[in-house]
């Protein structure tokens, strides 16, 4: 099980432009969650997806973010006309389904996006 | 919503030594309180969790324990090794069960162990 993938691992735009930000996750896990690290910062909660449905958004900013998990390929986090604070670690996390024992949410490597 | 505060922030501590990192949360209906290390560049890893129906919970050198009344779970780390040395972050939720896991994390502390 290769785990949970996230690429590209590092990723620089330039202000204005849009970064497009791809989760791979792991086999079996049906659930996708995003968080944003700022340095020094601990993870702040996005975004929750399943297979074509967001389930909790209370976490993305209500403009420029968007996120998709479509029934075939990675989940994707798209932030447009990017501005020098959205540069951070992004990290993608996956779940089984909820409720299967044993459960836990495993974390990809992130991304880290640096807007100059 | 829910607010989680992590202390120390840093924490150094001779090998060998304990360690106690504490946090507080604000929301009561909060019932599921994990602990991830972070090395450096890497990615965060579960190393314990505990849901509100227990006080504490073992595994080998760590330990968390959970006090509901007053809000507020501690990790602790004993024997401490130098590659314990990492960031600690606590987080908590209600049960995943419910909601999937939209955490709330703390700040982090950065433990540093030193032979």
């Amino acid at each position: 099980n290769a785990g949970v993938m996230q690429n590209p691992r590092h990723l620089v735009r330039r202000r204005g432009q849009e970064a497009r930000l791809r989760c791979s996750p792991m086999k079996g896990h049906s659930h996708v969650y995003w968080y944003r690290q700022l340095p020094e910062e601990g993870l702040k909660f996005m975004v929750y997806l399943q297979k074509e449905n967001i389930i909790d958004e209370s976490g993305m900013p209500k403009e420029r973010f968007s996120a998709e998990f479509p029934k075939e390929g990675p989940s994707i986090l798209r932030i447009q006309q990017v501005v020098r604070g959205d540069s951070a670690a992004y990290f993608c996390a996956s779940s089984p389904p909820i409720g299967a024992l044993g459960t836990e949410a495993f974390f990809g490597q992130g991304t880290r996006l640096t807007v100059v | 919503g829910e607010n989680v505060e992590q202390h120390p922030s840093t924490l150094s501590v001779q090998e060998g030594d304990s360690a106690v990192i504490k946090c507080t949360y604000s929301d009561s209906a909060s019932n599921y309180f994990p602990w991830y290390k972070q090395e450096l560049g890497k990615r965060p890893q579960l190393i314990i969790d505990i849901r509100s129906n227990v006080g504490e919970k073992k595994d080998q050198r760590i330990a968390v324990t959970l006090n509901k009344t007053a809000k507020h779970f501690s990790l602790h780390i004993t024997e401490t090794q130098p590659e314990d040395s990492a960031v600690y972050f606590c987080a908590a939720s209600i049960d995943p069960a419910d909601s999937g896991y939209a955490l709330n994390f703390g700040k982090g502390t950065s433990l540093l162990v030193t032979p």
